[in-house]
């Protein structure tokens, strides 16, 4: 067990929909890092975000957004879903960021029909 | 803009053969990170090398950074069915301060 909590585990939706993930980071962790890792895909990184503020931008697409919250726990929010945002999402979490070590969470399997 | 590869993207070994998989970055790293994610799992963290050269071993895994900062292999002996996943190593991505993923070496062990 990481210490890394996401909810739900498992989300099926409708193309057009939009749905929330939510990750809680490890005890004294500050930064939180969502990442998309699609079938037989590596770890397509989204965004990252320190101590409540925007950190750094990935791969993330219009559509998709996040925020982290004064608790430090942060949420990914995916619009207009399309059938090709059907993935693993995984939130990961970090000490300070930078280069350290992260600890993933068990993801949310989001299923687009 | 800066790269981490690695190869082969699978590997299907005999249960006691030795398997290793290379990680090439386009640019000098001043740490490289592996991380081993389980079918149906979640990637975790395995070791961190920062030492030019450094070698590491964790029973039968070893853990190789080159000398030039730009590679770095991981080597397992004799394949037990419990190595079975994917193997990502990371490295920093240039200022940005978070990791760049490796797309994993793809493990499967047959008893």
């Amino acid at each position: 067990d990481s210490g890394v909590t996401q909810t739900p585990k498992h989300l099926i939706t409708a193309t057009g929909q939009r749905v929330t993930l939510r990750c809680s980071p490890r005890s004294g962790d500050l930064s939180v890092y969502w990442y998309q890792q699609s079938l037989d895909q590596g770890l397509q990184f989204l965004i990252q975000y320190y101590n409540g503020e925007e950190r750094a931008k990935g791969n993330i697409l219009e559509r998709f957004s996040a925020q982290q919250f004064p608790d430090l726990h942060s949420e990914l929010n995916l619009s207009s879903l399309e059938l090709g945002d059907s993935a693993l999402y995984f939130c990961a979490s970090a000490v300070w960021g930078d280069t350290d070590t992260q600890y993933f969470g068990p993801g949310t399997r989001l299923t687009v029909l | 803009g800066q790269q981490v590869m690695q190869i082969p993207q699978y590997q299907h070994v005999q249960e006691g053969e030795d398997f290793t998989t290379y990680c090439n970055s386009s640019t000098t790293l001043s740490n490289i990170q592996w991380y081993k994610q389980r079918p149906g799992g979640h990637p975790v963290f395995l070791i961190q090398l920062v030492k030019s050269g450094e070698v590491k071993k964790q029973k039968r895994l070893t853990f190789q950074f080159g000398e030039a900062k730009k590679n770095s292999s991981l080597h397992i002996t004799a394949t037990q069915t419990t190595d079975v996943g994917t193997y990502f190593c990371a490295g920093p991505r240039g200022s940005q301060g978070n990791l760049i993923f490796g797309k994993g070496t793809k493990l499967s062990v047959k008893p």
